[in-house]
């Protein structure tokens, strides 16, 4: 089973730091990486897709880049604020013709307000 | 309101029985998936099923059983041969199976053993 690591597993920021966090993923066999955000008592929801090396996507405060000669992607929270608090879930995709994900297991950030 | 449900919310197995989750989606999917969640470690795929009557194994089949005949519906039976159980199960949806396609998630369902 291929591993796909996170670091660090857990995070505690005050509001208005800046944070970020590291997906390691295999480099051989690459179709796609994603970011989820998971939030207490709610489900994961989608954050980004990233397929290309040297892709950088923004969402408001969160991007993220791809490196995948490399194998790591990381995932960059701009003034973090208390509704920013969630575990983040980056998962790669190596199988070409099918959505199966592999999932790391999760980097929690806390942000105290 | 589009979306995926689970049910139920907490389900209790006792020893050597079957249960079975529930999962629905309306959001008009091909793909579906279950994932198992322990604590400490990451999401890992238990099956999916890109199209009606067709579903393949993940990473962790094996003491589980799915069935999908109707699009919309994907219930997994964990059966007596699953040792270990207790964990928070999440059933999610694609509408392709394609390695950029997002998935949506339902709200999960927590399986306890008496």
């Amino acid at each position: 089973i291929l591993n796909v690591e996170q670091s660090p597993q857990s995070l505690h920021v005050q509001e208005g730091d800046s944070t970020n966090f590291t997906c390691s993923f295999p480099s051989s066999n690459f179709y796609a990486l994603h970011w989820y955000r998971w939030e207490t008592a709610k489900s994961p929801e989608a954050l980004f897709v990233m397929t290309l090396n040297g892709d950088e996507k923004k969402k408001g405060r969160i991007s993220a880049t791809l490196n995948t000669k490399e194998g790591y992607s990381y995932l960059y929270i701009k003034g973090s604020q208390p509704e920013d608090s969630a575990t983040y879930l980056c998962a790669f995709n190596g199988s070409g013709n099918t959505g199966k994900l592999i999932f790391g297991q999760g980097t929690t950030l806390q942000v105290k307000p | 309101d589009g979306g995926i449900t689970q049910s139920p919310k907490y389900l209790f197995r006792k020893e050597g029985q079957n249960v079975t989750l529930s999962c629905e989606q309306n959001l008009n999917h091909d793909a579906m998936y279950w994932y198992r969640q322990d604590p400490g470690q990451g999401l890992r795929l238990i099956y999916y099923s890109q199209i009606v009557n067709d579903f393949q194994k993940g990473d962790i089949a094996e003491g589980y059983s799915v069935s999908r005949e109707k699009k919309e519906s994907f219930p997994l039976t964990v059966t007596s041969a699953q040792k270990n159980p207790t964990a928070f199960y999440l059933c999610a949806s694609s509408s392709g199976s394609g390695p950029q396609e997002t998935q949506y998630f339902g709200p999960g369902t927590r399986l306890l053993v008496l």
